[in-house]
């Protein structure tokens, strides 16, 4: 099935530094999302990407839509402690009709203050 | 507003057994999804229901899942002769409606913790 490679999978910053993360697949995907989980909770919808070269800021989060509709990219600016938690890019498969999912592995974020 | 609930929050079962998971979806949303996520994983599709109907089950792993909708609205997920492999948290998530391209929003719900011994 598809499949979406995240990376990196841990990452242990500094309070204040930026963040990037990223995702690919060897498949086309027609949207891209980026989640943040906490434990104990369901994923929460951080940036939602739904055309190819597409830049999308959200705060201090931006995010890009790969052109080639098969990566996207995650960063974070000045980190603060709230940031802690794990990130999931998603993608909705470029199939008509098809409103599945389908997530990365996960990038774990800590932070020491 | 109420987001979407689930219960139990936490099941704890036999190998062999069977059980059943609830899903409230956000008031209104026409679209309801379930996803399974393993321990250090990212969440895998299950199922689909717009309204009444599953549209699209190519999820679910063996024919011990089945997940119904009868109201268009509470859905139940239930796994019948329960393995040790099912063990995992099972996410619901639901959005306003569906469009032929663009997907909605999926709200995710805070997921129920399934352990089968």
């Amino acid at each position: 099935g598809q499949q979406l490679n995240q990376s990196p999978q841990s990452m242990f910053i500094q309070e204040g530094e930026d963040v990037s993360m990223n995702c690919t697949s060897s498949s086309i995907f027609n949207t891209w999302l980026w989640y943040k989980q906490d434990p104990g909770e369901g994923p929460v919808l951080l940036i939602a990407l739904y055309k190819a070269g597409e830049l999308t800021s959200n705060g201090r989060l931006t995010a890009q839509f790969g052109i080639t509709r098969k990566d996207s990219f995650l960063n974070i600016s000045a980190s603060i402690p709230s940031d802690v938690g794990i990130y999931f890019c998603a993608g909705q498969p470029y199939i008509q009709g098809a409103q599945k999912l389908v997530f990365g592995q996960g990038t774990r974020l800590t932070i020491n203050p | 507003g109420a987001g979407v609930s689930q219960t139990p929050s936490n099941k704890v079962t036999e190998k062999g057994k069977y059980v059943e998971l609830r899903c409230d979806p956000i008031s209104g949303h026409t679209a309801l999804y379930w996803y399974r996520q393993s321990l250090g994983q990212g969440p895998e599709f299950l199922i689909y229901f717009q309204g009444t109907g599953a549209a699209d089950d190519s999820g679910l792993p063996n024919d011990r899942f089945f997940a119904v909708r009868p109201e268009g609205s509470v859905s139940t997920l239930k796994i019948q002769r329960t393995e040790r492999g099912d063990s995992a948290v099972y996410l619901c998530a639901s959005s306003p409606r569906t469009s032929g391209v663009r997907t909605d929003t999926q709200y995710f719900g805070p997921g129920t913790r399934l352990t089968v011994l």
